[in-house]
């Protein structure tokens, strides 16, 4: 299977930051990589499928690059709701795997 | 609009089957496929399978095959069957429609999750 390794695992930030979530997979996967945001108490929901496509109804100050095996999450101008845990996946092949999860908490 | 909730018992003995139940409102099962996720205690999740209402599944190695998925056309709901379960089972469970577009799939809608805990 498919190894995601997301880095870093924490990170403080305050709002109007800047920060960037990075997602390594253990093979080349394309473009075949979504990103998520999980709140506590919630589950996961899309922010952005094929690397880079921002779902419909997410906010612009989010984006994603990457394609084979480095993928980025960026949040520009962080806002107080920005403050959760995100999570990659691959659907590259059907054996899907995520990565660790990385919490962003407030500095 | 496409809802899920998953229900069933919190609490199952060890070696024995954890069994829930995804009851899916504002879509039918149809040819869309369904999934089940675990998020441990840790926070990590895990990938537990997936089924199409025509019977095409696929299961997480990693489970050795104690995992089965079914559904219920005429309930409009899908279920997971987990055998022989330890403690490391214990974790929360969601159910998630698979959706996409083009050559492209991400799991969502989710339901809210349910914890089930593997405790004697």
């Amino acid at each position: 299977d498919i190894q995601m390794t997301q880095s870093p695992l924490s990170l403080s930030a305050s709002v109007g930051d800047r920060v960037t979530i990075t997602c390594r997979t253990s093979q080349s996967i394309a473009k075949y990589l979504n990103w998520y945001q999980q709140k506590p108490g919630k589950a996961p929901t899309l922010l952005i499928y094929a690397a880079s496509t921002l779902q419909s109804g997410v906010p612009s100050r989010f984006s994603g690059s990457g394609s084979g095996t480095d993928f980025t999450l960026t949040i520009s101008n962080l806002q107080p709701d920005d403050f959760a845990t995100y999570f990659c996946q691959q659907c590259f092949t059907t054996l899907y795997t995520f990565g660790q999860g990385t919490k962003l908490e407030m500095k | 609009q496409l809802q899920l909730q998953e229900s069933g018992p919190g609490l199952v003995t060890p070696s024995g089957t954890l069994s829930l139940t995804c009851t899916v409102s504002g879509a039918s099962l149809g040819s869309n496929y369904w999934s089940w996720i675990r998020q441990s205690p840790g926070g990590g999740l895990e990938w537990i399978g997936f089924l199409q209402s025509s019977g095409s599944s696929n299961y997480n190695p990693s489970l050795k095959g104690r995992a089965t998925l079914s559904v219920d056309t005429s309930k409009n709901e899908f279920s997971l069957n987990l055998t022989s379960v330890t403690a490391a089972d214990t974790a929360i469970y969601f159910c998630a429609a698979i959706v996409g577009s083009g050559n492209y799939n991400w799991f969502g809608p989710w339901g809210q999750g349910t914890l089930v805990t593997v405790s004697s």
